[in-house]
C-alpha cells in the first residue's frame, strides 16, 4: 500500500526567507502524481503545487518549487520570499495514475511565518 | 457557485443520532470526493463519485457510511447511529472532469462534526 510521510510536524520562518518542507513516500509503481496542498486556518485546501514521476524537471509555481527525486522517494516543497499569509497547514498527497480515484495525503506540516 | 459548499457548517450529534452532512460542487463538475480529517491528521479518501455513479467506496470504514448523488449534482453523506470515533472534518472536493489523476481538486470548507 502507498504511504505518505511528513517528518516535520511544525516549521517556523522568518518573513521573507526560505524554508523547505520534507515529503516522503512509499509506493512500488512507477507513474503517479504527487501534490502540496495548503490548508489555511478556515480549512478550505488549496492546491500549490503538483508534479508528475514521468517528469524529470522540477515543477515551479513563483515562489514555490519542489526538489522531487524520484529514486529517493522524496518531494520536499521550498517557500522562497515566505510570506505571512503562508503560514498554513501543508499537506504532502500522492495519487496513482492507475488507480486515480484515490488521493493520499501525509500527516501534515504546520507552518509558522514570523513577522 | 462560485466554489464548493458544504452545510452544516458544525453538527453536534449525541452518540447513536443519524447525521446528514450536505455538498455543494461546483457547477458542472463531474468527480466528487468525500474525505475524512481527524484532529491533526490529513484527509482519509473515503469514496468517489462520478456523476451519479459511487465508483469507489473503498474507503467508507462500516456500512454505517453511506453517500448519495442521485442527480449527479449535490451529495449527502449519512451517518447511522453515530459514534465518538465519527467526530472528525468531513471534507467535499470535486474537479470539472472525469478523474484522469492530475486533475485539480477543489475543496470545501468542511463540516466539523462532533459526537458526544
Amino acid at each position: 500500500a502507498q504511504t505518505v510521510t511528513q517528518s516535520q510536524p511544525e516549521m517556523s520562518v522568518q518573513e521573507a526567507e526560505t524554508v523547505t518542507l520534507s515529503c516522503t513516500y512509499d509506493t512500488s509503481e512507477s507513474d503517479y502524481y504527487l501534490f502540496w496542498y495548503k490548508q489555511p486556518p478556515s480549512r478550505q485546501m488549496i492546491l500549490v503545487i503538483r508534479q508528475e514521476a514521468y517528469k524529470q524537471q522540477n515543477a515551479t509555481e513563483n515562489r514555490f518549487s519542489v526538489n522531487f527525486q524520484k529514486a529517493a522517494k522524496s518531494f520536499s516543497l521550498k517557500i522562497s520570499d515566505s510570506q505571512l499569509g503562508d503560514a498554513a497547514m501543508y499537506f504532502c498527497a500522492y495519487r496513482s495514475a492507475r488507480e486515480g480515484f484515490k488521493t493520499i495525503f501525509g500527516a501534515g506540516t504546520r507552518l509558522f511565518v514570523k513577522a | 457557485g462560485a466554489g464548493v459548499s458544504q452545510s452544516p457548517r458544525y453538527k453536534v450529534a449525541k452518540r447513536g443520532q443519524d447525521v446528514a452532512l450536505r455538498c455543494d460542487p461546483i457547477s458542472g463538475h463531474v468527480s466528487l470526493f468525500w474525505y475524512q480529517q481527524a484532529l491533526g491528521q490529513g484527509p482519509e479518501f473515503l469514496t468517489y463519485f462520478q456523476n451519479e455513479a459511487q465508483l469507489d467506496k473503498s474507503g467508507l470504514p462500516s456500512d454505517r457510511f453511506f453517500a448519495e448523488r442521485p442527480e449527479g449534482s449535490v451529495s449527502t453523506l449519512k451517518i447511522q447511529r453515530t459514534q465518538q470515533e465519527d467526530s472528525a472534518v468531513y471534507l467535499c472536493a470535486s474537479s470539472r472532469m472525469e478523474w484522469g489523476g492530475q486533475e485539480t481538486q477543489y475543496f470545501g470548507p468542511g463540516t466539523r462534526l462532533l459526537v458526544l
